[in-house]
Protein backbone atom coordinates (compact mmCIF):
# COMPACT_ATOMS: atom_id res chain seq x y z
CA UNK A 1 0.00 0.00 0.00
CA UNK A 2 1.13 3.60 -0.48
CA UNK A 3 2.75 4.98 2.35
CA UNK A 4 2.47 9.00 3.69
CA UNK A 5 3.28 11.07 0.82
CA UNK A 6 4.53 14.95 1.58
CA UNK A 7 4.75 17.86 -0.96
CA UNK A 8 6.87 19.56 -1.82
CA UNK A 9 10.22 17.22 -0.67
CA UNK A 10 12.40 20.56 -0.60
CA UNK A 11 11.13 24.09 -0.10
CA UNK A 12 12.98 27.61 -0.35
CA UNK A 13 11.12 30.69 1.19
CA UNK A 14 12.14 34.23 2.25
CA UNK A 15 11.68 35.85 5.32
CA UNK A 16 8.08 37.09 5.76
CA UNK A 17 6.80 34.86 3.26
CA UNK A 18 4.07 32.12 4.47
CA UNK A 19 4.14 28.12 3.39
CA UNK A 20 1.62 25.46 2.87
CA UNK A 21 2.76 21.90 3.46
CA UNK A 22 0.73 19.28 2.66
CA UNK A 23 0.28 15.49 3.83
CA UNK A 24 -1.46 12.34 2.84
CA UNK A 25 -1.70 9.78 5.01
CA UNK A 26 -1.96 5.64 4.50
CA UNK A 27 -5.68 4.96 3.28
CA UNK A 28 -7.62 4.38 6.47
CA UNK A 29 -5.27 6.22 8.55
CA UNK A 30 -7.60 8.92 10.33
CA UNK A 31 -5.01 10.40 12.90
CA UNK A 32 -2.15 13.05 11.28
CA UNK A 33 0.67 14.35 13.38
CA UNK A 34 3.25 16.90 12.30
CA UNK A 35 6.42 17.37 13.94
CA UNK A 36 9.61 20.04 13.41
CA UNK A 37 13.11 18.15 13.02
CA UNK A 38 16.31 20.93 13.83
CA UNK A 39 19.82 19.31 14.76
CA UNK A 40 19.70 21.72 17.90
CA UNK A 41 15.71 20.80 19.25
CA UNK A 42 15.75 17.39 17.54
CA UNK A 43 12.20 15.71 16.60
CA UNK A 44 9.64 18.61 18.10
CA UNK A 45 5.37 17.68 17.98
CA UNK A 46 3.49 20.22 16.35
CA UNK A 47 0.02 19.26 16.20
CA UNK A 48 -2.23 16.03 15.59
CA UNK A 49 -5.30 15.91 13.84
CA UNK A 50 -7.95 13.38 13.79
CA UNK A 51 -11.26 13.01 11.93
CA UNK A 52 -10.59 16.74 10.94
CA UNK A 53 -10.35 17.95 14.20
CA UNK A 54 -7.48 18.99 15.96
CA UNK A 55 -6.32 16.81 19.10
CA UNK A 56 -3.07 17.99 20.27
CA UNK A 57 -0.89 20.49 20.34
CA UNK A 58 2.53 21.60 20.93
CA UNK A 59 4.28 24.64 22.01
CA UNK A 60 4.68 26.83 18.62
CA UNK A 61 3.68 29.80 18.36
CA UNK A 62 0.24 30.60 15.87
CA UNK A 63 2.06 31.33 13.13
CA UNK A 64 1.67 27.71 12.64
CA UNK A 65 -1.08 26.19 12.11
CA UNK A 66 -2.93 23.01 10.59
CA UNK A 67 -5.93 21.79 9.43
CA UNK A 68 -7.02 17.83 7.96
CA UNK A 69 -9.61 17.46 5.38
CA UNK A 70 -12.47 15.01 5.29
CA UNK A 71 -10.50 12.54 3.27
CA UNK A 72 -7.77 12.71 6.21
CA UNK A 73 -5.30 15.01 3.88
CA UNK A 74 -3.53 17.33 6.11
CA UNK A 75 -2.03 20.69 5.36
CA UNK A 76 0.48 22.66 7.56
CA UNK A 77 0.64 26.53 7.42
CA UNK A 78 3.49 28.54 8.36
CA UNK A 79 2.99 32.77 8.42
CA UNK A 80 6.04 34.86 8.51
CA UNK A 81 8.43 32.54 8.44
CA UNK A 82 11.42 33.30 10.15
CA UNK A 83 14.61 32.12 9.76
CA UNK A 84 14.36 30.05 12.85
CA UNK A 85 11.85 28.12 10.79
CA UNK A 86 14.13 26.33 8.73
CA UNK A 87 14.03 22.68 9.46
CA UNK A 88 12.81 19.11 8.58
CA UNK A 89 9.02 18.91 8.88
CA UNK A 90 7.85 15.48 8.94
CA UNK A 91 4.28 14.14 9.11
CA UNK A 92 2.98 10.71 10.34
CA UNK A 93 -0.03 9.02 10.25
CA UNK A 94 -1.63 6.10 12.28
CA UNK A 95 -4.61 3.96 13.40
CA UNK A 96 -4.01 4.87 16.99
CA UNK A 97 -0.93 5.39 18.84
CA UNK A 98 -0.21 2.26 20.15
CA UNK A 99 0.16 0.78 16.55
CA UNK A 100 3.29 3.32 16.11
CA UNK A 101 3.26 5.58 13.44
CA UNK A 102 3.92 5.88 9.75
CA UNK A 103 6.23 8.93 8.58
CA UNK A 104 6.39 10.44 5.07
CA UNK A 105 10.23 11.70 4.26
CA UNK A 106 9.42 14.96 5.11
CA UNK A 107 9.56 18.33 3.51
CA UNK A 108 12.56 20.37 4.09
CA UNK A 109 12.26 24.37 4.29
CA UNK A 110 14.89 26.62 4.04
CA UNK A 111 14.17 30.27 5.26
CA UNK A 112 16.42 33.03 3.83
CA UNK B 1 5.30 13.63 32.62
CA UNK B 2 6.44 10.87 30.15
CA UNK B 3 10.27 11.55 28.92
CA UNK B 4 13.08 9.45 27.11
CA UNK B 5 16.15 10.11 27.70
CA UNK B 6 18.68 8.68 25.24
CA UNK B 7 21.74 8.86 26.82
CA UNK B 8 24.56 8.57 23.87
CA UNK B 9 23.85 11.38 20.88
CA UNK B 10 26.73 9.18 18.86
CA UNK B 11 27.53 5.89 19.34
CA UNK B 12 30.77 4.47 16.83
CA UNK B 13 31.01 0.84 16.11
CA UNK B 14 32.91 -1.45 13.82
CA UNK B 15 30.94 -3.62 11.24
CA UNK B 16 29.81 -7.32 12.42
CA UNK B 17 30.44 -6.11 16.26
CA UNK B 18 27.13 -5.50 19.00
CA UNK B 19 25.76 -2.20 19.50
CA UNK B 20 23.65 -1.20 22.03
CA UNK B 21 21.70 1.86 22.36
CA UNK B 22 20.52 2.98 25.44
CA UNK B 23 17.58 4.69 26.43
CA UNK B 24 15.69 5.58 29.74
CA UNK B 25 12.19 6.57 30.04
CA UNK B 26 10.47 8.17 33.32
CA UNK B 27 6.80 7.39 33.50
CA UNK B 28 4.15 6.99 36.38
CA UNK B 29 1.59 5.37 34.15
CA UNK B 30 1.58 2.15 31.72
CA UNK B 31 4.32 2.46 29.61
CA UNK B 32 4.13 2.37 25.54
CA UNK B 33 7.79 2.09 24.23
CA UNK B 34 8.82 2.46 21.08
CA UNK B 35 12.24 2.61 18.07
CA UNK B 36 12.41 4.42 15.52
CA UNK B 37 14.97 4.72 12.70
CA UNK B 38 15.75 7.62 10.28
CA UNK B 39 18.39 6.64 7.48
CA UNK B 40 19.75 10.01 6.01
CA UNK B 41 17.08 12.18 4.14
CA UNK B 42 14.37 10.14 4.70
CA UNK B 43 11.48 9.96 7.61
CA UNK B 44 11.84 7.34 10.59
CA UNK B 45 10.50 4.14 10.41
CA UNK B 46 9.45 1.77 13.31
CA UNK B 47 11.88 -0.67 14.52
CA UNK B 48 9.58 -1.80 17.29
CA UNK B 49 7.72 -1.32 19.66
CA UNK B 50 6.80 -2.32 23.50
CA UNK B 51 3.14 -2.43 24.43
CA UNK B 52 3.02 -5.48 27.01
CA UNK B 53 3.65 -8.83 27.61
CA UNK B 54 7.37 -10.34 26.99
CA UNK B 55 9.41 -7.88 27.90
CA UNK B 56 12.35 -8.69 24.97
CA UNK B 57 10.96 -7.39 21.70
CA UNK B 58 12.17 -8.23 17.98
CA UNK B 59 11.81 -5.77 15.66
CA UNK B 60 12.80 -5.56 12.11
CA UNK B 61 16.64 -5.66 10.42
CA UNK B 62 17.37 -7.64 13.23
CA UNK B 63 17.27 -5.97 15.92
CA UNK B 64 15.93 -6.51 20.19
CA UNK B 65 15.02 -4.54 22.36
CA UNK B 66 14.32 -5.58 26.06
CA UNK B 67 11.98 -3.28 28.37
CA UNK B 68 13.74 -3.29 32.20
CA UNK B 69 10.89 -1.87 34.33
CA UNK B 70 13.41 -1.95 37.82
CA UNK B 71 15.51 -0.01 35.47
CA UNK B 72 13.54 2.14 33.66
CA UNK B 73 15.30 1.06 30.37
CA UNK B 74 14.35 0.19 26.99
CA UNK B 75 17.63 -0.15 25.25
CA UNK B 76 17.98 -1.35 21.47
CA UNK B 77 20.46 -4.22 20.71
CA UNK B 78 22.13 -6.00 17.55
CA UNK B 79 24.46 -8.69 17.84
CA UNK B 80 26.28 -7.82 14.22
CA UNK B 81 25.57 -4.28 12.75
CA UNK B 82 26.18 -3.96 8.54
CA UNK B 83 27.45 -0.70 7.13
CA UNK B 84 23.69 0.14 6.06
CA UNK B 85 22.56 0.55 9.98
CA UNK B 86 24.09 3.62 9.84
CA UNK B 87 21.32 6.03 11.06
CA UNK B 88 19.56 7.88 13.86
CA UNK B 89 18.08 5.70 16.49
CA UNK B 90 15.31 7.14 18.68
CA UNK B 91 13.62 6.13 21.55
CA UNK B 92 9.62 7.13 22.26
CA UNK B 93 7.74 6.86 24.81
CA UNK B 94 3.32 7.70 24.53
CA UNK B 95 2.38 10.19 27.04
CA UNK B 96 -1.03 10.90 28.98
CA UNK B 97 -2.60 13.10 25.81
CA UNK B 98 -1.60 9.91 24.00
CA UNK B 99 0.71 11.68 22.55
CA UNK B 100 4.08 10.19 21.38
CA UNK B 101 7.58 11.87 22.89
CA UNK B 102 10.60 11.49 21.17
CA UNK B 103 13.99 11.31 22.71
CA UNK B 104 17.08 13.15 21.08
CA UNK B 105 18.45 10.37 19.11
CA UNK B 106 21.49 8.35 19.01
CA UNK B 107 23.85 8.66 15.68
CA UNK B 108 24.63 5.24 15.14
CA UNK B 109 28.32 5.34 12.80
CA UNK B 110 29.15 1.97 11.17
CA UNK B 111 33.36 2.01 11.01
CA UNK B 112 34.80 -0.23 8.32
Amino acid sequence: KAGVTQTPRYLIKTRGQQVTLSCSPISGHRSVSWYQQTPGQGLQFLFEYFSETQRNKGNFPGRFSGRQFSNSRSEMNVSTLELGDSALYLCASSLGVMDGYTFGSGTRLTVV
Amino acid sequence: AQSVTQLDSQVPVFEEAPVELRCNYSSSVSVYLFWYVQYPNQGLQLLLKYLSGSTLVKGINGFEAEFNKSQTSFHLRKPSVHISDTAEYFCAVINRDDKIIFGKGTRLHILP
